[in-house]
């Protein structure tokens, strides 16, 4: 399974543009690239998922490159809101489910917004 | 649909006390999922179920835990003589399916006393 490196914490203001990167050199072929925001005592909530190049939702932008070792998560005039942890995951394709490419969660990105 | 739903949101149990907790999920979803969060720690796996089967348990899921879906509609999590050591948040999830987004509750809390 391929591991996850992420910086631990991130600071920013309102209305930055924050862009997290994720760090997965053993990313296996068949691997999607998954990420997740979590606000305190909540569950996680999907953001975004890709496979290569660029992805981009209604929430955010994922920037994946050719070589698909590290992956951006690129957040857009974040607001005080969006301050959360974030959290990418490389598996099979948005699979939670035990060996067969179950998604490992880090540590995360704890990510917080000052006003 | 409200989503999936975790009762109770609080616990506190004294340690050897066994401890239930409950997962709606959301309706027609196959699959549901149990995961626990420590302090600073991202979730972790511990079992799923497809409909009423369970198909994998993590190795974190001692013989001191036990969950069910009986008729494949809600899950329970049961932990049996409660230790310090269990006290997290207790996650579940469900998704339509495999290759789906599965969505989170928002947990449980345990607290061992």
């Amino acid at each position: 399974l391929a591991k996850t490196t992420q910086p631990i914490s991130m600071d920013s203001y309102e209305g930055q543009e924050v862009n997290i990167t994720c760090s997965h050199n053993n990313i296996a072929t068949n691997d999607y690239i998954t990420w997740y925001q979590q606000f305190p005592s909540q569950g996680p909530r999907f953001i975004i998922q890709g496979y290569k190049t660029k992805v981009t939702n209604e929430v955010a932008s994922l920037f994946i490159p050719a070589d698909r070792k590290s992956s951006t998560l690129s957040l857009p005039r974040v607001s005080l809101s969006d301050t959360a942890v974030y959290y990418c995951l490389v598996g099979r394709p948005v699979n939670y489910g035990g060996s067969q490419g179950n998604l490992i969660f880090g540590k995360g990105t704890k990510l917080s917004v000052k006003p | 649909d409200t989503g999936v739903s975790q009762n109770p949101r609080h616990k506190i149990t004294k340690r050897g006390q066994n401890v239930t907790f409950r997962c709606d999920p959301i309706s027609e979803h196959n699959r549901l999922y149990w995961y626990r969060q420590t302090l600073g720690q991202g979730p972790e796996f511990l079992t799923y179920f497809q409909n009423e089967a369970q198909l994998e348990k993590s190795r974190l899921l001692s013989d001191r835990f036990s969950a069910e879906r009986p008729k494949g509609s809600f899950s329970t999590l049961e932990i049996q003589r409660t230790e310090q050591g269990d006290s997290a948040m207790y996650l579940c999830a469900s998704s339509l399916g495999m290759n789906t987004e599965a969505f989170f509750g928002q947990g449980t809390r345990l607290t061992v006393v």
